[in-house]
């Protein structure tokens, strides 16, 4: 299958500094990605929708000034939290759907970043 | 209320015995019924999809969808410790093409424990 790469795999940060998550799809060019968190024992929630060349999609609730995403390649997005605080601490996990032409557009997933902010 | 429900367990049986996992849902829109399976601290891979009702299978896992019920599963025979993991399922839309549409609604997932 194809493969996601995020990094880094986890992170570790003062509160008020801003950290960056890349995400690559290693194998495919992906025109959409997807970042979610999950916090423990809980689900994936979709925080925002990644597209190529424009501005990202972001879910209800979720402040688009806070966590920045730039998809500049087909290949590459990054999630930026910006001023994070310790309620930002959470494993933040990035997709790539492969747009192969296929009815179902598989996503695939990076192995997740976990964020601590302390 | 949740778009999709599903009950987190925990989930412990003995090797060999089969496993049912099962997950509703309210959104009738739902086309696209996946299950993933995520290990600890990693991100999810996707064990099957199924488009619309019926049955799916694949080795040992079987995926059924019930779309009058709004009721979907994942059955696992002969499970193994190796299956152990967090088990999730996801539906999406479609779009006016017919493709699936790209958001992912997950279920809360249901924590799996095979001993041997």
């Amino acid at each position: 299958g194809a493969v996601v790469s995020q990094h880094p795999s986890w992170v570790i940060c003062k509160s008020g500094t801003s950290v960056k998550i890349e995400c690559r799809s290693l194998d495919f060019q992906a025109t959409t990605m997807f970042w979610y968190r999950q916090f423990p024992k809980q689900s994936l929630m979709l925080m925002a929708t990644s597209n190529e060349g424009s501005k990202a999609t972001y879910e209800q609730g979720v402040e688009k000034d806070k966590f920045l995403i730039n998809h500049a390649s087909l290949t590459l997005s990054t999630l930026t939290v910006t001023s994070a605080h310790p309620e930002d601490s959470s494993f933040y996990i990035c997709s790539a759907r492969d747009e192969g032409g296929r009815p179902y557009n598989e996503q695939f997933f990076g192995p997740g970043t976990r964020l601590t902010v302390l | 209320q949740k778009e999709v429900e599903q009950d987190p367990g925990p989930l412990s049986v003995p090797e060999g015995a089969i496993v049912s996992l099962n997950c509703t849902y309210s959104n009738s829109a739902f086309q696209y019924f996946m299950w993933y399976r995520q290990y600890s601290r990693k991100g999810p891979e996707l064990l099957m999809y199924t488009y619309s009702s019926g049955n799916k299978e694949d080795g040992r896992f079987t995926a059924q969808v019930d779309k009058s019920s709004k009721y979907i599963s994942l059955f696992i025979r002969d499970s193994q410790p190796s299956d152990s993991a967090t088990y999730l399922c996801a539906m999406s839309r479609v779009n006016a093409g017919g493709t699936s549409y790209g958001k992912l609604t997950f279920g809360q997932g249901t924590i799996l424990t095979v001993h041997p």
